[in-house]
């Protein structure tokens, strides 16, 4: 069965500094993934997504996610957070059958420190 | 890019009653909505399929005749939670698959429904 894991449940970082959300995903072929944000109350904002080609895939507002298929990962990174980068991120894969179903993993919420 | 509105944004009612949530698609059509419910802290947990001109698929558990729902345009899914009770208390999202972009869903700004 398909699955998505997030092992991180928050991270605090420093304004400025660099980030890495880590997402691992549990698929037999190759998977359509998505990394989603969510600010507190609202909806979620595609942030990028990986469907095939280069394996790094860049996004809105600076981010930038690897497809690394060995490793069953699909990380999620940003050179230098921002404060309003605080919010909760998800990652997810789209189940590969007609009913396009995404698998969300837990979600990893995002502190950042002035 | 591609929008997706719901309304209302959020919602305060009688336990008993009947609340309905619309999710649209603006600039694009969307043979296939999805709607889903967060807990705080939590995940986004999916309740149903939503098709436009057939029957909504439920995922397991929940009760098909309590959350109803319509996909009666390319643009428009309606949720009605029937007989509200507290415990339907909770954040409703919905998102609409677009056609022409493949598997990418794109999300609603989210119903909050309070049940007193």
């Amino acid at each position: 069965a398909q699955s998505v894991t997030q092992p991180d449940i928050h991270i605090t970082v420093s304004e400025g500094a660099s980030l890495e959300l880590r997402c691992n995903y549990s698929y037999g072929a190759t998977p359509y993934l998505f990394w989603y944000v969510q600010s507190p109350g609202q909806g979620l904002q595609l942030l990028l997504k990986y469907f095939s080609g280069d394996t790094l895939v860049q996004g809105i507002k600076g981010f930038e996610a690897e497809f690394k298929r060995s490793q069953s990962s699909f990380n999620l990174r940003k050179p230098s957070v921002h404060w309003s980068d605080a919010a909760e991120y998800f990652c997810a894969v789209a189940r590969m059958d007609s009913s396009y179903k995404l698998i969300f993993g837990s979600g990893t919420r995002l502190l950042v420190r002035p | 890019g591609a929008v997706v509105s719901q309304h209302p944004s959020w919602v305060i009612c009688k336990s008993g009653t009947s609340v309905k949530i619309e999710c649209r698609s603006l600039d694009f059509q969307a043979t296939t909505m999805f709607w889903y419910r967060q807990f705080p802290k939590q995940s986004l947990m999916l309740m149903a399929t939503s098709n436009e001109g057939s029957k909504a698929t439920y995922e397991q558990g929940v009760e098909k005749d309590k959350f109803l729902i319509n996909h009666a345009s390319l643009t428009l899914s309606t949720l009605t939670v029937t007989s509200a009770h507290p415990e339907d208390s909770s954040f409703y999202i919905c998102s609409a698959r677009d056609q022409s972009g493949g598997e990418t869903q794109y999300f609603g700004p989210g119903t909050r429904l309070l049940v007193l």
